[in-house]
């Protein structure tokens, strides 16, 4: 049982370049979310899904995309790279009757915007 | 005022001895509260989350929440140096219509053994 899997582990992106981080889980879980982590600023919320074909806004969305065709996948999309966006990103997910209260949580993307 | 505050030391205790780590909110929202463990260079894992005020117990943790003071701690007894790691508090309530979650920004934790 893996979990939840994020890929890449690192990645350096250019200004202006894109880019996909993947997230899949094998949980069977509905609620998954997209967290960005950065020093002495906590876990922000930057996108989330409650089941596939439904994604919502979270604290944080602006310069990123997402999507939720099956239940296992959630896919964050970079578009236009710039330096704030240097950070490591965090996939979640939680059963239905957890909602986020119970996330588990991907080993981590760090990502670095030169 | 940040919704949720929490010292982000760094915290260094011995082998065996009791942590307390406690984060503060200011919204009286928040119902559920939740500590998150996280070794370095990987993801959060929950450690243990409660609803009410009062505390609850599962082996060398105890989590105390008091609603009224809007003030949750974590207590670790007989503390071991693999329980060195980043501690996050989360509180989740409904604001702004949807269920929303904040995390506090980490404690980190080093026990020396």
């Amino acid at each position: 049982n893996a979990g939840v899997t994020q890929t890449p582990k690192f990645r350096i992106l250019k200004i202006g370049q894109s880019m996909t981080l993947q997230c899949t889980q094998d949980m069977n879980h509905n609620y998954m979310y997209w967290y960005r982590q950065d020093p002495g600023m906590g876990l922000k919320l930057i996108y989330y899904s409650v089941g596939a074909g439904i994604t919502d806004k979270g604290e944080v969305p602006n310069g990123y995309n997402v999507s939720r065709s099956t239940t296992e996948d959630f896919p964050l999309r970079l578009e236009l790279a710039a330096p704030s966006q240097t950070s490591v990103y965090f996939c979640a997910s939680s059963p239905e009757d957890r909602m986020n209260t119970e996330a588990f949580f991907g080993q981590g993307t760090r990502l670095t915007v030169v | 005022q940040k919704e949720v505050e929490q010292d982000p030391g760094p915290l260094s205790v011995p082998e065996g001895a009791i942590v307390s780590l406690n984060c503060t909110y200011s919204n009286s929202a928040f119902q559920y509260f939740m500590w998150y463990r996280q070794y370095s260079r990987k993801g959060p894992e929950l450690l243990m989350y409660t609803y009410s005020s009062g505390n609850k117990e599962d082996g060398r943790f105890t989590a105390q929440v008091d609603k009224s003071s809007k003030y949750i701690s974590l207590f670790i007894r007989d503390s071991q140096p693999s329980d060195s790691a980043t501690y996050l508090c989360a509180m989740r309530g409904a604001i702004g219509g949807y269920q929303k979650v904040t995390f506090g920004t980490g404690t980190k934790l080093q026990v020396i053994p």
